[in-house]
């Protein structure tokens, strides 16, 4: 079984400073990683996603995350945010044990960030 | 641009009468899903479809039920919705069931049961 924590459910900030939203998860096998964003009354957004190669992933606005296997993390980070920024932050994860394998996600209880000017 | 569609985006109905959410998308993914979302909490997958094989949560109760008629479209049927069955439910496609495929997500309805 696989699991995802989501050590913050809130992170209030002011406007164009960092920021990091931390993941867990644990699974028995290999994982694949996404973190998904939902603005208010909204469906998730994929926001970026991990699935081989470099460690370290870039989204279009701005935000990265970097998969640590040995601390079996996904951290969420943006240098400098902006209002627009402010939304739920869900990261999930999905099982690969080899060949074929149901593409489940497993989601974080989600992490709020509030972005104040 | 092609996308997923939830309709209505705000449904009413009263303890015990029968509802019927619906999702339609035009991304002609092989897969749709259905989850649970109840306020600050994360999105529990309730079922989905493979092309037309279903296939059901084991924990989703048996008050829950789909419909996939055609490629596009998706229905989830409430047969006697209580009030703990107030939710935001979230409709999401993949272009298949493999693990590294990313699910995309309608805006979701929200019901309200009265």
């Amino acid at each position: 079984a696989q699991s995802v924590t989501q050590l913050d459910s809130q992170v209030p900030v002011f406007e164009e400073a960092p920021v990091e939203l931390r993941c867990n998860y644990s699974s028995s096998v290999s994982v694949y990683l996404f973190w998904y964003v939902q603005y208010p009354n909204q469906g998730l957004q994929l926001l970026l996603k991990y699935l081989s190669g470099s460690t370290l992933v870039e989204s279009i606005n701005g935000f990265e995350a970097e998969f640590n296997k040995s601390q079996t993390s996904f951290h969420l980070r943006k240098p400098s945010v902006h209002i627009s920024d402010t939304a739920e932050y869900f990261c999930a994860v999905s099982n690969y044990a080899g060949g074929t394998s149901y593409g489940k996600l497993t989601f974080g209880q989600g992490t709020i960030l509030t972005v104040h000017p | 641009d092609a996308m997923v569609i939830q309709n209505p985006r705000y449904q009413v109905t009263q303890f015990g009468k029968p509802v019927t959410l619906s999702c339609s998308q035009t991304l002609n993914h092989n897969v749709m899903y259905w989850y649970q979302q109840k306020s600050s909490q994360a999105p529990k997958l309730l079922f989905h479809y493979y092309d037309k094989d279903f296939n059901n949560e084991a924990d989703t109760p048996d008050n829950f039920q789909s419909r996939r008629p055609n490629t596009s479209f998706c229905f989830l049927d409430i047969r006697s919705p209580g009030l703990g069955d107030a939710a935001m439910y979230l409709c999401a496609t993949s272009r298949d069931n493999r693990s590294n495929q990313p699910q995309h997500f309608g805006d979701g309805t929200r019901l309200s049961i009265l």
